[in-house]
């Protein structure tokens, strides 16, 4: 069963700090998203990183994709508190499947 | 900018209720999914949805739902009869080519809130 694993799942972060949010998935994949979700509202797509060593920049976020480690990163560059929010990633389930399978989030808080 | 909707936003029933979800996905987009989010934890696949047709669902999707696309727009999840445990955010989801295009990336609407009392 393929387990998507997030870390932290909660991050409080001063403004204007770095930091790294980790994602772990436990099969092959090469597809992987990065989704924001403010309380209550839906998941906004923030990246689709679509191969081994992909990078992607907006802002102050920027996000890579390393598929032999199994390992994505989401990296927050001198936070501000617009930042905060549940980030989850994701990625499609095994062979052939159409779902993509979530982390369990990491609600980030960002205190001036 | 196109954008998945849904309706109603918050749905309160009864247990033991009946109640239908709606959704109206991007208009070109072939493959459509529920999910579901039970608050505060991770968000779950429900079931896919591709040519008429489920694709496929996974093992929270039992014989209590069924999905339907009675239009050309508008895709819906009924939950025949409700429980407790049904309370949750679900979430609509599409995109245009699935796994046989380049990336799967799903636009998700904005959800439904379920309460179950």
């Amino acid at each position: 069963e393929l387990k998507v694993e997030q870390n932290p799942l909660f991050l409080s972060m001063q403004e204007g700090k770095n930091y790294t949010i980790y994602c772990n998935y436990s099969t092959t994949s090469d597809r992987l998203y990065w989704y924001r979700q403010d309380p209550g509202k839906s998941l906004e797509s923030l990246f689709v990183l679509l191969s081994n060593g992909a990078v992607k920049q907006e802002g102050r976020l920027m996000a890579s994709l390393d598929t032999k480690a199994r390992l994505s990163t989401l990296h927050i560059t001198a936070a501000v508190h617009d930042l905060s929010a549940t980030y989850f990633c994701a990625v499609d389930g095994t062979k052939g499947s159409e779902k993509l399978v979530f982390g369990k989030g990491t609600k980030l808080t960002v205190n001036p | 900018e196109p954008e998945v909707t849904q309706t109603p936003s918050h749905q309160v029933t009864q247990m033991g209720q009946e109640v239908i979800l709606r959704c109206v996905p991007i208009s070109n987009h072939l493959y459509f999914y529920w999910y579901r989010q039970i608050l505060g934890q991770k968000v779950e696949f429900l079931v896919s949805f591709y040519n008429n047709e489920i694709s496929e669902k996974s093992e929270i999707f039992d014989d209590q739902f069924s999905v339907e696309r009675p239009d050309g727009s508008n895709f819906t999840l009924k939950i025949r009869s409700t429980k407790l445990e049904d309370s949750a955010m679900y979430f609509c989801a599409s995109t245009y080519s699935g796994l046989a295009g380049i990336y799967n990336e799903q636009f998700f609407g904005p959800g439904t809130r379920l309460t179950v009392l």
